[in-house]
């Protein structure tokens, strides 16, 4: 059965104090692992796509990385507005997403 | 606006009653998805459409039923809703199944049934 993890379920950072956030996945067949983004009250936004181990992504201040076992999101100089839930999720040979259960990020100026 | 709509935002049930979840596309998409939001558990799949037509159930579809009215709509019915059936639901939609880049969602029906 296709699990994915995520790690902390909540992480409070300071204006500036760049960290990482983790998504540990087990599945057959990873056809591609998704990062997104949910506001509260809103449904989730789409960052990233990873298919391969080695693969990186950048967007402003956030860069996805992926290994074999796990998927790294790093924020760095993160801003009040990177406050929000960070989901990962994972494609698996039945073609279908699994998630995880998030982050809840906080950055206080 | 392009997106996926939801309606209603909220609703309170009384255990036994039943509710029809409506959702709706305007991007041409073939696929459409209903999943459920609970704290500390992800989304979890309930039932999709790969295309119009068809259904299938996904991850927990006990207690739900759906119609993919037309390639725009699909909806989530609820026959005799049970206070385990208390959670945010979100709509998505993609133009190819299970292409997690291209799914959008709806912003939700947070549903209570107490």
């Amino acid at each position: 059965e296709d699990q994915v993890t995520q790690s902390p379920e909540a992480l409070r950072l300071q204006e500036g104090e760049s960290s990482s956030l983790n998504c540990s996945y087990t599945v057959s067949g990873l056809r591609g692992l998704f990062w997104y983004r949910q506001d509260p009250g809103k449904g989730p936004e789409f960052l990233f796509t990873l298919y391969s181990a080695g693969e990186e992504k950048e967007k402003e201040r956030l860069k996805a990385t992926l290994t074999k076992k796990e998927s790294f999101l790093h924020i760095t100089a993160p801003k009040p507005e990177d406050s929000a839930t960070y989901l990962c999720a994972v494609n698996n040979a039945g073609n279908m997403l699994t998630f995880g259960g998030g982050t809840r990020l906080m950055v206080k100026p | 606006n392009a997106g996926v709509t939801q309606t209603p935002k909220f609703q309170v049930l009384k255990t036994g009653q039943s509710m029809t979840l409506q959702c709706a596309q305007d991007m041409n998409h073939n696929s459409m998805y209903w999943y459920r939001q609970d704290p500390g558990m992800g989304l979890r799949l309930i039932y999709y459409s790969a295309s119009e037509g068809t259904t299938d159930k996904g991850e927990v579809p006990n207690g739900y039923n759906v119609s993919r009215l037309n390639k725009r709509e699909f909806s989530l019915r609820l026959e005799s809703a049970a206070p385990s059936q208390t959670s945010v639901y979100f709509c998505a939609s993609s133009e190819v199944t299970g292409a997690g880049y291209g799914y959008t969602f709806g912003s939700g029906t947070r549903l209570t049934v107490v």
